[in-house]
């Protein structure tokens, strides 16, 4: 029973184009979400972040949407560079929790994205 | 400032045989999270160590366990290993909760 879906497994754009990656999930409880990044024989690496409380979250090239009602974010990356030729994975957890233990992520299955020059 | 260590970063070994593997947090981080990593299953929570005590626990066999040093180091060790087991076993460490939580770049088990 997944709690956290990638259904698109791979996506192919061109360089300079919008990407868009898209994550859906069934907890309500959740109430932090991540992206990562991660490349072949690396660990993943933080992409950005959004809170429960927010709908949108924006990093230079990279905006997070989130729509509670529908259980769903996504990742824009505007303009999408052959850089970002990577695995991204939508991560989620109940709270940001810092001043407790609750260090545990549930991950979906990650979406390939290929960037083409 | 040093990241996540983990090592060894890659191993081979025969159905049967146990394995342990090491994670050494960034300095100050007492969180030290074990993720096991699949193509069919993407990235699954294995269990958290908080001051040397198991906070969370995902669901995988009791053949899959953990500690934690004084120190904030981890081990995990899988026990009588099975051709499945073999992932990229990832560990991520973070000053409590998710903050500051960053990745190692994982030990590649593969078991023949």
């Amino acid at each position: 029973d997944q709690q956290v879906k990638q259904n698109s497994p791979s996506l192919s754009v061109q360089e300079g184009r919008i990407s868009i990656l898209n994550c859906d999930y069934t907890n309500s409880m959740f109430d932090y979400f991540l992206w990562y990044k991660k490349y072949p024989a690396e660990g993943p690496t933080f992409l950005i972040s959004i809170s429960s409380i927010k709908d949108k979250n924006e990093d230079g090239r990279f905006t997070v949407f989130l729509n509670k009602s529908a259980k769903h974010l996504s990742l824009h990356i505007v303009p999408s560079q052959p850089g970002d030729s990577a695995v991204y994975f939508c991560a989620a957890s109940p709270s940001m929790n810092y001043g407790g233990s609750q260090g545990n992520l549930i991950f979906g299955k990650g979406t390939k994205l290929s960037v083409k020059p | 400032k040093a990241g996540v260590t983990q090592t060894p970063r890659y191993l081979i070994k025969t159905r049967g045989q146990q394995v342990t593997l090491s994670c050494s947090p960034i300095s100050g981080h007492r969180s030290v999270s074990w993720y096991q990593q699949t193509p069919g299953q993407g990235l699954q929570f294995l269990f958290e160590y908080f001051s040397e005590t198991q906070r969370n626990k995902g669901n995988f066999p009791g053949r899959f366990s953990g500690r934690q040093f004084s120190n904030s180091r981890s081990e995990m060790n899988v026990s009588t290993l099975e051709l499945g087991d073999s992932a990229l076993y990832l560990c991520a460490s973070s000053l409590a909760g998710l903050y500051g939580y960053t990745f190692g770049s994982g030990t590649r088990l593969t078991v023949v």
